[in-house]
């Protein structure tokens, strides 16, 4: 069965600090990933996606960046961080079945910034 | 693109029934999912509709009408733990793109 992982789970970060978040997923391969940001009782934003090792299409303009550097890893970066990038971060993946017109996505159990 | 519209909030009384409704507007239309998402939790999967009509699943079902870019998930016999926040969400079909998520409503299950 396919896992997805997520770490660290909480994080404290000055503001002006960099910023390293991990997502891996198990138990599949060739997976599209993706980041998202949910700040306090809000929708979910979609940050970045990838479709495969290397490709990254960013969605939102911001001191955020993505990188996967291996098939199943994606990982979510800052060089500084604003107070403004607090919030709860979510990794996902999905396949495309083959034959079938939908796919669902999986989260991970996300990671809680806090920037101050 | 698209877009995707749910009420920010409903409350209904434990047992009863309570209807949450998603229109979008989108370029194409692959089909519209509803998850759910427990505070502090992570978004699950609940339901899909690629067709018209009703989909049940327990307790649970979800309709869509694509003549009127509309769908609805239906929470039946509801429970305190079903108290969350409901998302829907549609995905275009050209290319390999990711869902967009309606901005949720927040479901409030009373005594």
């Amino acid at each position: 069965s396919q896992t997805i992982h997520q770490w660290p789970a909480t994080l404290v970060q000055p503001v002006g600090s960099p910023l390293s978040l991990e997502c891996t997923v198990e138990g599949t391969s060739n997976p599209n990933l993706y980041w998202y940001r949910q700040a306090a009782g809000r929708g979910l934003q979609l940050l970045f996606y990838s479709v495969g090792i290397g490709q990254i299409s960013s969605e939102v303009p911001q001191n955020l960046s993505a990188s996967r550097p291996q098939d199943r890893q994606f990982i979510l970066s800052s060089k500084k961080l604003l107070l403004s990038d607090s919030g709860f971060y979510l990794c996902a993946w999905s396949d495309i079945p083959s034959g079938r017109p939908y796919y669902e996505q999986y989260f991970g159990p996300g990671t809680r910034l806090t920037v101050t | 693109g698209q877009s995707l519209e749910q009420p920010s909030e409903v409350t209904a009384v434990e047992g009863a029934i309570v209807q949450i409704n998603c229109t979008y507007q989108t370029s194409g239309f692959y089909g519209l999912s509803w998850y759910q998402q427990h505070d502090g939790g992570a978004p699950t999967f609940l339901s899909y509709n690629a067709l018209d009509g009703l989909e049940e699943t327990g307790r649970f079902s979800s309709f869509l009408s694509r003549s009127d870019s509309y769908g609805y998930l239906l929470l039946q016999e509801l429970q305190m733990k079903d108290s969350a926040s409901y998302f829907c969400a549609v995905r275009d079909p050209s290319g390999n793109t990711p869902l967009v998520f309606g901005k949720g409503t927040r479901l409030s299950v009373i005594a």
